[in-house]
Formats: structure tokens, C-alpha cells, sequence
């Protein structure tokens, strides 16, 4: 069974510039949330995707996107970086979509604007 | 609003028992986590704990639930050099994690 993989590892981005972080869900999960978890802090929720479908949303702006595809794999589009966006930023996968499904979180992506 | 707190450190020497403990504020919360973070790494799922549950043991881990004070705790028992990382409680709000600060655990030889 193959975990929750994320890359890249580490990005280093300027202020105004875009980002892509990529994500694969574990084998037979279909949900995939992402969190930003800034240094020395727990993660924050960013947004949810069941089936290809926003499915909650966190307290971020909108320059924070996401799509999912039809194998369930993610990505998180941050446009307009700014230096408050340094970050780890972890993908979870879980089973059903449920409300109460346990979330695996993959090794994270360390990015870094400046 | 919701909130998830834990205390900062906890420092333990090798073969004592270490507790890490955690408030919540969301009544309504199902399942609650317990995930470890080793430095530079993602988040490894450690257990977790259902609300209608007091306790769940297992192998090394027993976690306490005082759903009438919205308290949860980890015991670790006989507490290992490679537990040192940071441990996160953290509840289920309909389908969106909920993380505390963190607990870093430093474990003495």
C-alpha cells in the first residue's frame, strides 16, 4: 500500500510569484485536505476535496486554489506569494469523505518566498 | 470559536512515563487525534479516540478522555530517546482537523 507522497521536498519562490505543490492520496482514499503549517505552530486547514470537489474551506483567501483529479491526486495553486506564505505545507488523505474519516498526511512541502 | 491548547515542552528521562495533555472546545467533536512530528517531517497518526470512549490503550500509548471537561491526555509508558519529536492533539470539526500548538517532548538519556 503506497502512503500519502507530496513534492517537491522544498521550493524557494519570490514575492508576486505563483506555486503548484502536487499530491498523491493513499491507495483506495478519494479525500485529500491541506494544511499550512507555519513554524512553531500546528497546521491550519486550508481547504478539502472529495471527489474533485471543494468540500470545506478554511480561513485563507482566495489566491489559495485547489484542484483534484479523477485519481484522487491534488494540488494546491497559491498565486501572489507573500513572505507570511513560508510555510510546511502538508496534504492528508482519507477513505470515504466522510465527516469523520482519519487523515494520513503525507512528508510535507517546505516552501520558502522571499 | 474552536480551540485546541496544549503546554509547550515536557522533559522526561528514559524509561519514565511522559503525559502530554490537551484541552478542546468543540462538544460536538467525534474523534480525536493524537499525530507525532519528527523535526523536518510530516505528520505520523498515533492513535486516536472516540467520544463516547474514556480510554484506549494500545501497546505503549493510553489516551484519557474527560469529555465533561473536554480533556484529553497521552501516556507514554517507559518514554524512549526516539520519542523526542513534537505531539499534536487534535479534533475532528466536520471533516477539518483542528491542531494545538504542539507539545515538544525532549526525552533525557
Amino acid at each position: 500500500e503506497t502512503g500519502v507522497t507530496q513534492s517537491p521536498t522544498h521550493l524557494i519562490k519570490t514575492r508576486g510569484q505563483q506555486v503548484t505543490l502536487r499530491c498523491s492520496s493513499q491507495s483506495g482514499h478519494n479525500t485529500v485536505s491541506w494544511y499550512q503549517q507555519a513554524l512553531g505552530q500546528g497546521p491550519q486547514f486550508i481547504f478539502q476535496y472529495y471527489r474533485e470537489e471543494e468540500n470545506g474551506r478554511g480561513n485563507f483567501p482566495p489566491r489559495f486554489s485547489g484542484l483534484q483529479f479523477p485519481n484522487y491526486s491534488s494540488e494546491l495553486n497559491v498565486n501572489a506569494l507573500e513572505l507570511d506564505d513560508s510555510a510546511l505545507y502538508l496534504c492528508a488523505s482519507s477513505g470515504q469523505g466522510g465527516k469523520r474519516d482519519t487523515q494520513y498526511f503525507g512528508p510535507g512541502t517546505r516552501l520558502t518566498v522571499l | 470559536g474552536e480551540d485546541v491548547e496544549q503546554s509547550l515542552f515536557l522533559s522526561v528521562r528514559e524509561g519514565d512515563s511522559s503525559v502530554i495533555n490537551c484541552t478542546y472546545t468543540d462538544s460536538s467533536s467525534t474523534y480525536l487525534y493524537w499525530y507525532k512530528q519528527e523535526p523536518g517531517a510530516g505528520l505520523q497518526l498515533l492513535t486516536y479516540i472516540f467520544s463516547n470512549m474514556d480510554m484506549k490503550q494500545d501497546q505503549r500509548l493510553t489516551v484519557l478522555l474527560n469529555k465533561k471537561d473536554k480533556h484529553l491526555s497521552l501516556r507514554i509508558a517507559d518514554t524512549q530517546t526516539g520519542d523526542s519529536a513534537i505531539y499534536f492533539c487534535a479534533e475532528n470539526d466536520k471533516g477539518k482537523l483542528i491542531f494545538g500548538q504542539g507539545t515538544e517532548l525532549s526525552v533525557k538519556p
